[in-house]
C-alpha cells in the first residue's frame, strides 16, 4: 500500500458527461501528480500541483481541469467525455516537486466511457 | 530537457536467467533517475532510484541499475529471473517540476 488513495475505483459513464475523480495523497506530501494511461497513448503526464499551486502542465485536454485543496486533496475534472478518454487514470504524490524525491502512485482510477 | 528512452519494447527471458532492461536518459543536469514496475491493473511500485550517490543502486526483489554517465544509460539488471517479474517497467527521470516516463519495457517470463 502506497498511501496514496483514489475514488472511485471504477467509473463507467456516458458521452458528454463529466466525471471527477479524487486523489488523497500520502501524508505529508505537497505534491500531486495526475497520469492517464491507455493501450493506444502509453502513460501520459497530465499536472502537478504543489501545495495548492498549479506547478506543470503536460498533455492535459482544455476539457480536463485540476486543483488542490488547501487539505492537499486533489480532484481531476473531466467534462464532455469522449470515448477516448477511457483509460485508467493514476494520481501520484511526492514530498516536493520532482528532483530527488521519488513518487508514490494509488491503484488508479479505471474510467470507461460508453 | 530531460528524457528517457526505453531500448526495448518487449523483453521476453526463461525463468532463472538472466534479466536486462535498457534505458538510456538526456538531462541538462545531474538527473534523478528511477525505475518503476506496473503489474497488471495495478498501481506503478518504485523498484530503485540514483539521486548522485553510489552508482551501483539496489532495489526491491533482487533489482538492480547501475548509473553510467559516460554512456547517459540506467540499465536494470536482475540476476535470475522469477515468474512474479512479468510485469511493465518504466525508466523516469525527474527536474524540480516532473517526472519524464519512459514508454515501458512489457517483461514476459518463461517457465
Amino acid at each position: 500500500d502506497s498511501g496514496v488513495t483514489q475514488t472511485p475505483k471504477h467509473l463507467i459513464t456516458a458521452t458528454g458527461q463529466r466525471v471527477t475523480l479524487r486523489c488523497s495523497p500520502r501524508s505529508g506530501d505537497l505534491s500531486v501528480y495526475w497520469y492517464q494511461q491507455s493501450l493506444d497513448q502509453g502513460l501520459q503526464f497530465l499536472i502537478h500541483y504543489y501545495n495548492g499551486e498549479e506547478r506543470a502542465k503536460g498533455n492535459i485536454l482544455e476539457r480536463f481541469s485540476a486543483q488542490q485543496f488547501p487539505d492537499l486533496h486533489s480532484e481531476l475534472n473531466l467534462s464532455s467525455l469522449e470515448l477516448g478518454d477511457s483509460a485508467l487514470y493514476f494520481c501520484a504524490s511526492s514530498v516536493v516537486g520532482g528532483g530527488i524525491y521519488e513518487q508514490y502512485f494509488g491503484p488508479g482510477t479505471r474510467l470507461t466511457v460508453t | 530537457a530531460q528524457s528517457v528512452t526505453q531500448l526495448d519494447s518487449h523483453v521476453s527471458v526463461s525463468e532463472g536467467t538472466p534479466v536486462l532492461l535498457r534505458c538510456n536518459y538526456s538531462s541538462s543536469y545531474s538527473p534523478s533517475l528511477f525505475w518503476y514496475v506496473q503489474h497488471p491493473n495495478k498501481g506503478l511500485q518504485l523498484l530503485l532510484k540514483y539521486t548522485s550517490a553510489a552508482t551501483l543502486v539496489k532495489g526491491i526483489n533482487g533489482f538492480e541499475a547501475e548509473f553510467k554517465k559516460s554512456e547517459t544509460s540506467f540499465h536494470l539488471t536482475k540476476p535470475s529471473a522469477h515468474m512474479s517479474d512479468a510485469a511493465e517497467y518504466f525508466c523516469v527521470v525527474s527536474d524540480d517540476r516532473q517526472f519524464y516516463f519512459g514508454t515501458g519495457t512489457s517483461l514476459t517470463v518463461i517457465p
